[in-house]
């Protein structure tokens, strides 16, 4: 059963970047069948798509945080990568990976998800 | 970006009861529509994809209709693992955007 789990600092500091790490296990991050997906959720509020990225290094960002994310992979290491630049507590959220089937539109879905990793912005 | 909204935004129904919710996208979204089940402290787990279509190793008790701009999620027989959050997502378009969920809870 393929595996996704996040890792990365719980805290993080207002005008700082963010990072976090997905790790792919029990399964090909370089399947031509699937994308991979950055998703968060502020704590009581809904779910937000934050990036979509493709085994190849294609990505599609959602335009409201475009202008501070980069999502970026390492098949070699089966894992793929979120930096979100000048946070705020606004940023405070739990951050999910997830494989997407399907690129960002005509047909898609996420049908494996990470735990999670709570991610909290403040100084 | 096409807007989300589901109605109500939280239920309270007994074990055994048959339940629906709602979900209304801005703009129609065809088919393209899909339903999450989240429990506290936990991912979303995929349900129904592509408006009707069932997850594997989903339970028949679930089900989903419509298309267009309303799109409804039946739980055909309540069970007490169904006390969850519910949540509908587009993927007409980009962004891919979600709706701020269902609560349903134990009458």
């Amino acid at each position: 059963q393929l595996q996704l789990q996040e890792s990365g600092p719980g805290l993080v500091k207002p005008s700082d970047t963010l990072s976090l790490t997905c790790t792919v296990s029990s399964g090909s991050i370089r399947s031509s069948d699937y994308y991979w997906a950055w998703i968060r959720q502020p704590p009581g509020k809904g779910l937000e798509w934050i990036g979509t990225i493709y085994y190849t290094g294609t990505t599609y960002y959602n335009p409201s945080l475009k202008s501070r994310i980069t999502v970026s992979v390492d098949t070699s290491k089966s894992q793929f990568f979120l930096k979100l630049s000048s946070v705020t507590a606004a940023d405070t959220a739990m951050y999910y990976c997830a494989r997407s089937r399907g690129a960002v539109a005509g047909g898609s879905d996420f049908d494996y998800w990470g735990q999670g990793t709570l991610v909290t912005v403040s100084s | 970006d096409i807007q989300m909204t589901q109605s109500p935004s939280s239920l309270s129904a007994s074990v055994g009861d048959r339940v629906n919710f709602t979900c209304r996208a801005s703009q129609s979204v065809s088919s393209l529509l899909n339903w999450y089940q989240q429990k506290p402290g936990k991912a979303p787990k995929l349900l129904i994809y592509s408006a009707s279509k069932l997850q594997t190793g989903v339970p028949s008790r679930f089900s989903g209709a419509g298309s267009g701009t309303d799109f409804t999620l039946t739980i055909s027989s309540l069970q007490p693992e169904d006390f969850a959050t519910y949540h509908c997502q587009q993927s007409y378009s980009s962004p891919r955007t979600f709706g701020q969920g269902t609560k349903v809870e134990i009458k």
